[in-house]
């Protein structure tokens, strides 16, 4: 089975600051790769995705990822973050040989402090 | 354009109670699947389906059950409700159109929150 792990639970930063949450996933074949951000009480959102082609992937916002194949890792950026911004991001991971069930990290609590 | 709607936003229930979640998917979404986050916790698989007849099965305790009916539309039924059951169901769907497809992607509804007290 997949697994998703999440570094550093809990990140404050100032507006402007950059961002980047690390995403580690365990799981021998071929994969589907997801951000998702929570807002405060709301619903899962999605940031980015990957399927295949180009390693760096541009999202909504102005996030971005990059999928590290040697390295089982996809980890989000931002350069410039907003107030706006603070949120729970989820890492996932789907198998592309299988049900389609999302395999989430813990989750990364981000709060931007204005 | 048509999200997923999930209903009701808002559940309070007795332990020992029932309650039944319910989840209309995107139209011509042919995949539905619940999950249980608890208190600050992510997101865990309970259940899918695809063409009304379940595809997997993750970490659902025996007192719940779910469906999908011929509309597409899934109810997740609680028994014997636990204060541990306290929880955002979220129900997500997806178009798959055959088993073992590689990239689809899944769209989340706003979730419901069940308390039980």
């Amino acid at each position: 089975a997949q697994s998703v792990s999440q570094h550093n639970h809990h990140v404050i930063l100032s507006e402007a600051a950059s961002l980047e949450l690390g995403c580690n996933y365990s799981y021998g074949g071929t994969v589907n790769l997801f951000w998702y951000v929570q807002y405060p009480g709301q619903h899962l959102q999605l940031l980015l995705k990957y399927f295949s082609g180009d390693p760096l992937v541009k999202g909504i916002k102005g996030f971005e990822a990059e999928f590290i194949k040697s390295k089982f890792s996809f980890n989000l950026r931002k350069p410039s973050v907003q107030w706006s911004d603070t949120a729970e991001y989820f890492c996932a991971v789907t198998s592309t040989y299988g049900n389609n069930r999302l395999a989430f990290g813990k989750g990364n609590q981000v709060v931007v402090i204005p | 354009a048509a999200g997923v709607i999930q209903s009701p936003r808002h559940l309070i229930k007795e332990k020992r109670e029932t309650a039944t979640l319910k989840c209309y998917p995107i139209p011509r979404h042919d995949t539905v699947y619940w999950y249980q986050q608890g208190p600050g916790q992510d997101p865990q698989f309970l259940i899918s389906f695809y063409e009304k007849m379940q595809s997997d099965k993750g970490s659902i305790p025996d007192r719940f059950s779910a469906q999908q009916f011929s509309d597409y539309h899934s109810e997740l039924n609680m028994s014997s409700l636990e204060l541990g059951d306290s929880a955002l169901y979220f129900c997500a769907s997806s178009s798959i159109r055959q088993p073992r497809v590689k990239n689809t992607e899944a769209f989340f509804g706003q979730g419901t929150r069940l308390t039980v007290v």
